[in-house]
């Protein structure tokens, strides 16, 4: 049984640039959440992915935007890349939008120079 | 919104000692808590969670309590052990239909041998 899986595990981009990331759910769940984790901080909810559609989202600029997938899959792509968006980007997959207990990937390391 | 406060941010104890994280948060609406370690270089696993109609919950060496009215909850480990080295993250959660987390910071436990 695979887990929650993120590509690519790390990134180089410049500033400005636009870049995608990708998340596979755990098998059998339908949501996917998506949050961004600082060095030294605790992840932040960018948004949450279900049935195709956001459903909810956290304080981050439209700059931040996703996609799901009719198999769950999820992107997350960001725009106009700034040094602060440097982050580890983790994935959560859950079993519905309610269910409280999220599973988490590896995570992506993006580096913004 | 939300927000969780955690301490100590660092944490030094010998093998076989116990330690104690703790973790405020503000809004009364949140109902589930829980606790996610995160190895180096690894995803955030959940150890233990907690709901908010239980003030105590057990898993051999880890326990969490939770206390409403004060707002607060915390993470107990006995025993420590060196694999118990990781950076701790409290977070909690408010049943809306959509479930999201918000974080504290996070604390770096070190057992040393």
């Amino acid at each position: 049984d695979a887990g929650v899986t993120q590509s690519p595990t790390h990134l180089i981009k410049t500033r400005g640039q636009q870049v995608t990331l990708r998340c596979s759910p755990k098998s059998g769940h339908d949501t996917v959440s998506w949050y961004q984790q600082a060095l030294g901080q605790g992840p932040q909810f960018i948004f949450q992915y279900y049935e195709e559609e956001e459903r909810q989202r956290g304080n981050f600029p439209d700059r931040f935007s996703g996609h799901q997938f009719p198999n769950y899959s999820s992107e997350l792509n960001v725009n106009a890349l700034l040094l602060g968006d440097s982050a580890l980007y983790l994935c959560a997959s859950s079993l519905g939008p309610e269910s409280e207990i999220q599973y988490f990937g590896a995570g992506t390391r993006l580096s913004v120079l | 919104g939300e927000n969780v406060e955690q301490h100590p941010s660092t944490l030094s104890v010998q093998e076989g000692d116990s330690a104690v994280i703790k973790c405020t948060y503000s809004d009364s609406a949140s109902n589930y808590f829980p606790w996610y370690k995160q190895e180096l270089g690894k995803r955030p696993q959940l150890i233990i969670d907690i709901r908010s109609n239980v003030g105590e919950k057990k898993d051999q060496r880890i326990a969490v309590t939770l206390n409403k009215t004060a707002k607060h909850f915390s993470l107990h480990i006995t025993e420590t052990q060196p694999e118990d080295s990781a950076v701790y993250f409290c977070a909690a959660s408010m049943d809306s239909g959509y479930s999201t987390l918000t974080f504290g910071k996070g604390t770096m436990l070190l057992v040393s041998p």
